[in-house]
């Protein structure tokens, strides 16, 4: 079953502007990853909060975790062109510390 | 330090046929999985293997194998492909299993289309 959720489906910024995607999960977590894809190519990881945190930072990142409505949010601070791509959460599922379960992602696109 | 490295980058096959991609871990790095992700959607688990042996498995059909070498590099067998097989496959590498705050590094995938 889908776990991950992300929201908006697309969405489309001015460079200089904050992006803002959201996550909804359904099962308990260990953690709550946030993963960028460019063009169909390989994932590369971002950020990683863990079930115990609310916040967590890296660089221009910002992501928020609230487990008691289990959701996440991603903020991108002062977007640039090159933060195009596709932005995925995936829940790391408490039960299965194997795998991670995925999101349809969010289209981000940051227009010059 | 290499990433992770899959073989080949684009495939195409016709239904029926038989398919394998390969996978080499970051160096060092002892477990890999494998994920499929159709155009669209978000990558679904297959398989993680570790240690040779199979650590887990997604909710795939028996069509679909993996097996992992002693330099833990993988393959990931597809049996008589469907049209719905056509996706791009993700090969992901990590340290140790079962780490549940660790993340996945992952290759660039192969991009397989069955006509």
């Amino acid at each position: 079953s889908q776990q991950g959720e992300e929201d908006p489906q697309a969405l489309s910024i001015q460079e200089g502007e904050n992006a803002t995607m959201n996550c909804s999960y359904k099962t308990s977590i260990n953690n709550l990853q946030w993963y960028r894809q460019n063009s169909g190519r390989g994932l590369v990881h971002l950020i990683l909060i863990r079930s115990n945190e609310r916040e967590k930072h890296s660089g221009r990142l910002r992501v928020t975790l609230d487990t008691s409505k289990k959701s996440s949010s991603l903020l991108i601070t002062a977007s640039r062109a090159a933060d195009t791509a596709s932005y995925f959460c995936a829940a790391g599922d408490r039960g299965s510390n194997y795998k991670l379960t995925f999101g349809k992602g969010t289209l981000l696109t940051v227009n010059p | 330090d290499a990433g992770v490295t899959q073989s080949p980058t684009h495939l195409i096959k016709t239904r029926g046929q038989q398919v394998t991609l390969r996978c080499s871990p970051i160096s060092g790095h002892k477990s890999v999985s494998w994920y499929q992700q159709v155009l669209g959607q978000g990558p679904q688990f297959i398989f993680q293997y570790y240690e040779k042996e199979e650590r887990g498995r997604g909710n795939f059909p028996d069509r679909f194998s993996a097996r992992q070498f002693p330099n833990y590099s993988s393959e990931l067998n597809v049996n008589a492909l469907l049209l719905g097989d056509s996706a791009l496959y993700l090969c992901a590498s990590s340290l140790l299993p079962g780490q549940p705050n660790s993340p996945l590094h992952f290759g660039n995938g192969t991009r397989l289309t069955v006509t």
